[in-house]
């Protein structure tokens, strides 16, 4: 089955640092998704982006679906971002796989 | 409201116990998951349905039943609980294969 990789594992920035967190995978998507997990454990929608780019607010999100990659862009971090960050991606009739998700502390 | 809501938020239970998570959605969707969360891991997938008459397996779905009462009640069951199945668990639903909703999730512990 397909493969997601996650980078970097665990980030530590200094609140209004920028950051990229970048998400691999071995095979042609046709659906990808950005997800924040808060502290409390809930599950939170970015970004529906199989492929191109898109904004929201602080936080931008970009998908090469030739090369296989996709980056989340977070500016101006708040410790209000802290949490893990989850990409997940799924091929035409197959279900989401997740990757193991990036680790971000944002220290006031 | 939540769109997607799981019940309970909490539970502790013992080896051996039967326990039932149930999951309720009123966004409309016809797809519903259940997913697993280690700690430090991603999710895992263990049951997803398409349709009330439509329940297939996931990556992980030994020691698991589910069921799929109306289009928006999809119920994860643990037959007999035990230590290892530990963990944070996530309904969540989606409209065709696109965006997915998660719950706020149940974690379960089992001693």
């Amino acid at each position: 089955g397909i493969q997601v990789e996650q980078s970097p594992p665990d980030l530590i920035l200094q609140e209004g640092a920028n950051s990229t967190l970048r998400c691999n995978f071995s095979d042609s998507v046709n659906n990808l998704q950005w997800f924040h997990q808060n502290p409390w454990g809930q599950l939170i929608n970015l970004f529906y982006i199989p492929s191109g780019t898109k904004q929201n607010g602080r936080l931008s999100a970009t998908t090469v679906a030739t090369e296989r990659y996709s980056l989340l862009y977070i500016s101006s971090s708040q410790t209000t971002d802290s949490g893990v960050y989850f990409c997940a991606v799924a091929t035409y009739g197959q279900n989401f796989v997740f990757g193991p998700g990036t680790r971000l502390s944002v220290l006031p | 409201d939540a769109d997607v809501t799981q019940t309970p938020r909490n539970r502790i239970t013992k080896t051996g116990k039967r326990i039932m998570l149930e999951c309720s959605q009123t966004k409309g969707h016809d797809r519903m998951y259940w997913y697993r969360q280690d700690p430090g891991l991603g999710l895992r997938l263990i049951y997803y349905s398409f349709d009330v008459k439509d329940i297939n397996k996931g990556e992980i779905s030994d020691g698991y039943s589910v069921s799929r009462q109306a289009q928006a009640k999809f119920s994860l069951s643990l037959e007999s609980a035990i230590p290892n199945q530990t963990a944070l668990y996530f309904c969540a639903t989606s409209d065709l294969q696109t965006t997915q909703y998660f719950g706020p999730g149940t974690r379960l512990t089992v001693l």
